[in-house]
């Protein structure tokens, strides 16, 4: 089963910053906090993943509390192309198999 | 950056036929390559773990004899939909690890399967 919770669905206003969400209340000290995205009809994306400090690529930024226990992807400037359901997920290893949970459907509005 | 390709993207055929889909890692190696399923409004559902050279590891609840995978060879698995039912349509999709090249997986477009 997954290890994660995350709210079925958002709402984000174009050009506004998406917050997503995730608790991960189980996670082991050796697990890595993982997000990917999925646009309707394609494969999954990666996005970004992080261990314990804050990470930000050119994509989003995560931000992980300090108990681990929850973590926030964060879409900075959201466009509607980032209209997706959007998984987080823990693991281990890179190479692990991914449990995907239900995700967010986030809806970007113009 | 890595790249993993499927083949069909979608493809139609009657109930009681056999499909073949599959999954290419087009620039790395993948001795690990992974199935997944998917319904509409659905999540993705790990089906198996194609390793090269040696047999599939499917999950529970999922036929091995009806999702028939092969692994042969760092570059390529293949699914087998065998006896295809109307029940068996869906989203295909496939991943694969690039090992040292990225800390992430990288999952192919996926392949539609409608069974009439």
């Amino acid at each position: 089963d997954a290890k994660t919770t995350q709210p079925t669905s958002m709402d984000c206003a174009e050009g506004r910053a998406a917050n997503l969400p995730c608790n991960h209340s189980t996670i082991s000290g050796n697990e890595y906090v993982y997000w990917y995205r999925q646009i309707h009809s394609q494969g999954p994306q990666y996005i970004i993943h992080g261990l314990k400090n804050n990470e930000t690529n050119e994509m989003a930024s995560l931000i992980i509390t300090e108990d681990r226990k929850s973590s926030t992807l964060i879409l900075p400037h959201a466009t509607l192309r980032d209209t997706a359901v959007y998984y987080c997920i823990v693991r281990v290893r890179r190479d692990d198999k991914i449990i995907f949970g239900k995700g967010t459907r986030l809806h970007i509005l113009p | 950056g890595a790249v993993v390709s499927q083949h069909p993207s979608w493809v139609i055929c009657k109930s009681g036929t056999s499909v073949k889909i599959e999954c290419r890692s087009l620039d790395f190696q993948a001795t690990t390559m992974f199935w997944y399923r998917q319904f509409p409004k659905q999540s993705l559902m790990l089906m198996a773990t194609s390793n090269e050279g040696s047999k599939a590891t499917y999950e529970q609840g999922v036929e091995k004899d009806k999702f028939l995978i092969n692994h042969a060879s760092l570059t390529l698995s293949t699914l087998t939909v065998t006896s295809a039912h109307p029940e068996d349509s869906s989203f295909y999709i496939c991943s694969a690890p690039p090992g040292l090249l990225s800390n992430e997986q990288f999952f192919g477009p996926g392949t539609r399967l409608t069974v009439l």
